[in-house]
């Protein structure tokens, strides 16, 4: 089955750039998407990219697919400390038509800004 | 703020209760889903709903029993519960079954003594 791996944290200090990588196995994947989930809440969606895409900016967050390595990262512009967070990349299994599409997550990486 | 909404927020249950989870969203999306969570983990589907008809059951068990009674709503009504069935459950909605992202709401988090 599809895997999608995660590291598991990054520290950076405030006004840096955070970059959180994200590699995957389907082959087939046709959308990558990036959550974010703050402590006691749901998951936040960021942005997402098509496959057909290498590259997605929406003001500071910047998502990079290299379909080639299946590898997909996300860069925080000047990193904020309300950055702080859990972030979750997520890659579409398709189930056919009427089946509902079903996301494979990675583990997390927690990303800790300093101040 | 989120545009799926559960409640309640946080659920305290016995083994032996008869509880309900809510979810509601007005987005007019046709799919709609339910998560469990465990700490420091990411999300582990549990059902789907495509046009009000469960279409996925990720062989979960019967205890945990999934409605959904109209394009609006999803339940998921709790029995005899372990456990090891605390988590935070989240429930999910999409435009539609096939490419659309998915938006979560806040979750409910259950503890069962």
């Amino acid at each position: 089955g599809e895997d999608v791996e995660q590291s598991l944290f990054l520290s950076v200090r405030e006004g840096d750039s955070s970059v959180i990588n994200c590699t995957y196995t389907d082959s087939s994947s046709t959308y990558l998407y990036w959550y974010k989930q703050e402590p006691g809440a749901g998951l936040q969606l960021l942005t997402y990219i098509f496959s057909n895409m290498d590259m997605k900016q929406d003001q500071r967050l910047t998502v990079l697919l290299n379909k080639k390595d299946k590898h997909l990262s996300l860069r925080i512009a000047d990193t904020q400390t309300g950055d702080s967070a859990i972030y979750f990349c997520a890659d579409l299994l398709l189930r056919g038509c009427n089946a509902g599409n079903m996301l494979t997550f990675g583990g997390g990486t927690r990303l800790m800004v300093k101040p | 703020d989120t545009e799926v909404t559960q409640t309640p927020k946080h659920l305290v249950m016995g083994m032996t209760n008869k509880k309900s989870l809510k979810c509601e969203q007005h987005m007019g999306h046709r799919a709609m889903y339910w998560y469990k969570q465990k700490a420091k983990k990411p999300p582990e589907l549990m059902f789907v709903y495509s046009y009000e008809k469960l279409s996925i059951n990720e062989s979960v068990p019967s205890r945990f029993s999934p409605e959904c009674p109209n394009s609006s709503l999803l339940n998921l009504h709790l029995h005899a519960l372990q456990p090891e069935d605390s988590a935070l459950y989240l429930c999910a909605s999409s435009q539609d079954q096939l490419r659309r992202p998915q938006h979560f709401g806040d979750g409910t988090r259950l503890s069962i003594l």
